[in-house]
């Protein structure tokens, strides 16, 4: 089956533009969590949506902003865009929100460049 | 909070060993362990839960001690297939979200 499907794959961006990232998660999971990958930080934890509720937030700005629709797709947006911004983002589906299992399925992310 | 990692990078010969530890100041419910190759997506490998036992697959295993709120990653007799960067996520509850730590580099030379 499709894994977990992000666009855009690449792009550039300008100091206080803003910027809209897509994820469509494996067929089937319910749950999406974002995160953002720098070198040296890891991945740090953005939030997670199940069934169109946020339900986890992690400590970025609120310019950070992200959303779930009613057929588990996520977008997550990032305004007035600064050049800390630049990142590798990845989207993580999983079937349900506790799960005993656990297992995230990562997309193969969005790298943002500011300039 | 996120959990610490060490080391933060090691470099193996194939057919040697590594272990690959994390450890949290919090108590946790779950230790989730990945491994991401450069230039793709991050894939689990593994999870240990609380009072759960030691899980492993192929040359690749780990431990959690929940006293301790550590985990340890064994890898053994290594192949340059095991090279990338291993992070380990923790939760503090079952409906929590995953941290992940800062990843150790593994290199594994011929």
């Amino acid at each position: 089956k499709a894994g977990v499907t992000q666009t855009p794959r690449y792009l550039i961006k300008t100091r206080g533009q803003q910027v809209t990232l897509s994820c469509s998660p494996i067929s089937g999971h319910r749950s999406v969590s974002w995160y953002q990958q720098t070198p040296g930080q890891g991945l740090q934890f953005l939030f997670e949506y199940f069934s169109e509720t946020q339900r986890n937030k992690g400590n970025f700005p609120g310019r950070f902003s992200g959303r779930q629709f009613s057929n588990s797709r996520s977008e997550m947006n990032v305004s007035t865009l600064e050049l800390g911004d630049s990142a590798l983002y990845l989207c993580a589906s999983s079937l349900r929100l506790a799960v005993s299992t656990g297992e995230l399925f990562f997309g193969e992310g969005s790298r943002l460049t500011v300039l | 909070q996120q959990p610490v990692q060490s080391p933060q990078a090691v470099i193996l010969r194939e057919g040697e060993d590594a272990v690959i530890n994390c450890s949290s100041s919090k108590a946790l419910y779950s230790v989730h362990w990945y491994r991401q190759k450069h230039g793709e997506a991050p894939v689990f490998l593994m999870i240990l839960l609380k009072g759960g036992e030691q899980k492993g697959h192929d040359k690749i295993s780990a431990s959690f001690n929940e006293k301790k709120q550590q985990s340890s990653l064994y890898l053994t007799a290594s192949q340059l297939s095991y090279s990338g960067t291993y992070f380990c996520g923790t939760k503090k509850t079952s409906y929590d979200k995953v941290i992940f730590g800062p990843g150790t580099s593994l290199s594994v030379i011929p």
